[in-house]
């Protein structure tokens, strides 16, 4: 059974410092890895796909890495900023069968980005 | 507007009560989700569905039931049988296939308590 964590489940910053959210899974048979942003009360928004087949993907300030081999993805923020305050989430997505689609999510990280 | 409608965004059920979440999509997306939401965790799948009339037992459906009539309508009935309902609900879809079809889009969910 695929298991998820992430750490450190809380994390408070300083504006403008640049930041790393990890992500580990047991089962290295994944499809893909998600990282998903919430804010309070809301649902989910997808940040960054990454494809089984590649390393990383970037958009704007946010890099997200894979290594399969060592089950483990980074988030990396760069010069943070306030409104980047949320739970962020990290999922994977097992390949085969009737599982096609399931995503497995871990705990979620906590940032506060404070002025 | 394209999206996910979940309803309420409040619920309170009675001891005894079957309470009914509502989730519609308008993407044309084949697959749906629900998901459970305690405060510190991650999401616990509860069911899915890939096509109308056919629907999968998550990690976590005990208590749970749903239907898939239609293609845009997925609702969740948390029944008496589920003896601590309070959590936050999140209803997703996908497209399933295709280089984005692991990419699931999130409902704004429903938080329900018990009285």
């Amino acid at each position: 059974k695929q298991e998820v964590t992430q750490i450190p489940a809380a994390l408070s910053v300083p504006e403008g410092e640049n930041l790393v959210l990890n992500c580990s899974f047991t089962d290295s048979a994944i499809y893909n890895l998600q990282w998903f942003r919430q804010d309070p009360g809301k649902g989910l928004t997808s940040l960054l796909l990454i494809q089984s087949s590649q390393r990383e993907q970037t958009s704007g300030r946010l890099n997200a890495s894979l290594d399969k081999s060592s089950g483990r993805s980074t988030l990396y923020i760069a010069a943070s900023q306030p409104g980047d305050s949320a739970t962020y989430l990290c999922a994977v997505s097992n390949a085969g069968g009737t599982s096609y689609g399931k995503l497995t999510f871990g705990q979620g990280t906590i940032l506060t980005v404070h002025p | 507007d394209g999206g996910i409608t979940q309803s309420p965004k409040y619920l309170f059920r009675k001891e005894g009560q079957n309470v009914t979440l509502s989730c519609e999509q308008n993407l044309n997306h084949d697959a749906m989700y629900w998901y459970r939401q305690d405060p510190g965790q991650g999401l616990r799948l509860i069911y899915y569905s890939q096509i109308v009339n056919d629907f999968q037992k998550g990690d976590i459906a005990e208590g749970y039931s749903v239907s898939r009539e239609k293609k845009e309508s997925f609702p969740l009935t948390v029944t008496s049988a589920q003896k601590n309902p309070t959590a936050f609900y999140l209803c997703a879809s996908s497209k399933l296939m295709g280089p984005d079809g692991n990419i699931q889009y999130f409902g704004a969910g429903t938080r329900l308590s018990v009285l």
